[in-house]
């Protein structure tokens, strides 16, 4: 059974478009994240949420929205793609968000993102 | 800017050599520094983490160590073998109840036959 999952793996698009990135977890965390890979391999995070509260908002543009329809899901959703955008996605998931802890982030296979 | 960065973005090693995966960190006031194994296609998988008032933290032939002097931080993995093949990340996780980690820029690490 897949922990975390992403869909769709792969996404082409022209620039201009608005596209969603769905993740969701069966693991019961109740943390979800969404962190952006670059070309280079570098990650960053782009957003967390907690019990349907946003807790991490780094510089990411507003056109890029997460949204949690539930404790299980949080999908991506970008607006007015630019080529920048091209990269690959990773949502992960983690139970709580206690401070002195480490809870172990599982992530999910990526979403591969092509803006044409 | 990125608080966190590998000295080295490629390393190559025999297997069943040893491998030692360094990392410089620049924030201390982070709390947890984790490592996270990348293999191609695959997202990040979790290795081992070390708290920042330890200093080594042994697991399945890999061993952290922790330098809050130099604010170093090394992964060392004994005998490897050819499925450690992966892009190894370190992280760091701040203080203050966020778990967003902000990640390394990480090192390609490759098994020789």
């Amino acid at each position: 059974d897949t922990a975390v999952s992403q869909t769709p793996k792969y996404l082409v698009t022209q620039m201009g478009n608005d596209k969603s990135i769905k993740c969701e977890q069966n693991l019961g965390h109740d943390t979800m994240y969404w962190y952006k890979q670059d070309s280079k391999k570098f990650l960053k995070i782009m957003f967390s949420y907690n019990n349907k509260e946003l807790i991490i908002n780094e510089t990411v543009p507003n056109r890029f929205s997460p949204k949690s329809p539930d404790k299980a899901h949080l999908n991506l959703h970008i607006n007015s793609l630019e080529l920048g955008d091209s990269a690959v996605y990773f949502c992960a998931s983690s139970q709580g968000t206690t401070s002195g802890y480490y809870n172990e982030q599982f992530f999910g296979p990526g979403t591969r993102l092509t803006v044409l | 800017g990125e608080s966190v960065g590998l000295h080295l973005p490629t390393l190559s090693v025999q297997e069943g050599d040893n491998s030692i995966i360094n990392c410089a960190y620049s924030n201390s006031a982070s709390d947890y520094f984790i490592w996270y194994k990348q293999e191609s296609g695959k997202g990040p998988q979790f290795i081992i983490d070390i708290r920042s008032n330890m200093d080594k933290r042994q697991g399945q032939r890999v061993t952290v160590l922790l330098n809050k002097t130099v604010k170093h931080l090394s992964l060392q993995i004994a005998a490897t073998q050819p499925g450690d093949s992966a892009v190894y990340f370190c992280a760091e996780k701040g203080g203050g109840g966020a778990d967003g980690l902000t990640f390394g820029k990480g090192t390609h690490l490759i098994i020789q036959p």
